[in-house]
């Protein structure tokens, strides 16, 4: 099995940076995924990593380091509108099928 | 170009009764993944159907069934439900099946078990 773990809330301000940890533990590893989800809306993709660094992708960015089984995706000049559940997911084996963490509540306060 | 639709969006059941659930893929999408939702255990993954047959499975008991049509459409259903089946029932859907690393989800159906 896959164990994902992320801390379940974080606090930020406005304008600042905070950076979203996610470790997990797993055999036949195919790669990383993080989602974004809003209080009652769906979960929508964030970021996809395979290979060992940072990924860039506007004021989002995602690091994978797999000998060390672990993650994270920064965000920059935070805005209200961060404030949502960003869900850490897994896929490994044959299946491709993503397991998710339970998810990093972030709030953003002014 | 239409995202993932999940019928009914919310609904309420007694303990004993069944539920089926529906979910339309974006148009081109032959992977269908299914998903429950609680704040307890996150994310869960319930199974994938990939032209209408079951490619992947979770650790859900058997009460929890579905199918895929020949349209992509897919439905599943939960039999003899129970309190703890209360949750949040995302469906996503992809082109290949995950391996291109995006889900595209729909709002899901919130399923309330009295």
């Amino acid at each position: 099995g896959q164990n994902i773990d992320q801390p379940t809330e974080m606090t930020a301000t406005e304008g600042a940076i905070v950076q979203i940890n996610c470790t997990y533990q797993t055999s036949g590893f195919n790669g990383l995924f993080w989602y974004q989800q809003h209080a009652g809306e769906a979960p929508t993709f964030l970021s996809y990593n395979v290979l060992d660094g940072l990924e860039e992708k506007g004021r989002f960015s995602s690091f994978l380091s797999r000998s060390k089984g672990y993650s994270y995706l920064l965000l920059k000049e935070l805005q209200m509108k961060d404030s949502a559940s960003y869900l850490c997911a897994v896929s490994s084996g044959g299946s491709y099928i993503p397991t998710f963490g339970r998810g990093t509540s972030l709030i953003v306060h002014p | 170009k239409a995202g993932v639709t999940q019928t009914p969006r919310y609904l309420i059941k007694t303990r004993g009764q069944q539920v089926t659930l529906s979910c339309s893929p974006i148009s081109g999408h032959r992977s269908v993944s299914w998903y429950q939702q609680t704040p307890g255990q996150g994310l869960q993954f319930l199974f994938e159907y990939f032209s209408e047959t079951q490619r992947n499975k979770g650790n859900f008991p058997g009460r929890f069934s579905g199918r895929q049509f020949s349209n992509s459409r897919s439905e599943m259903n939960v039999s003899t439900l129970e309190l703890g089946d209360s949750a949040l029932y995302l469906c996503a859907s992809s082109l290949v099946g995950g391996n291109t690393g995006e889900l595209f989800f729909g709002e899901g159906s919130r399923l309330t078990v009295l």
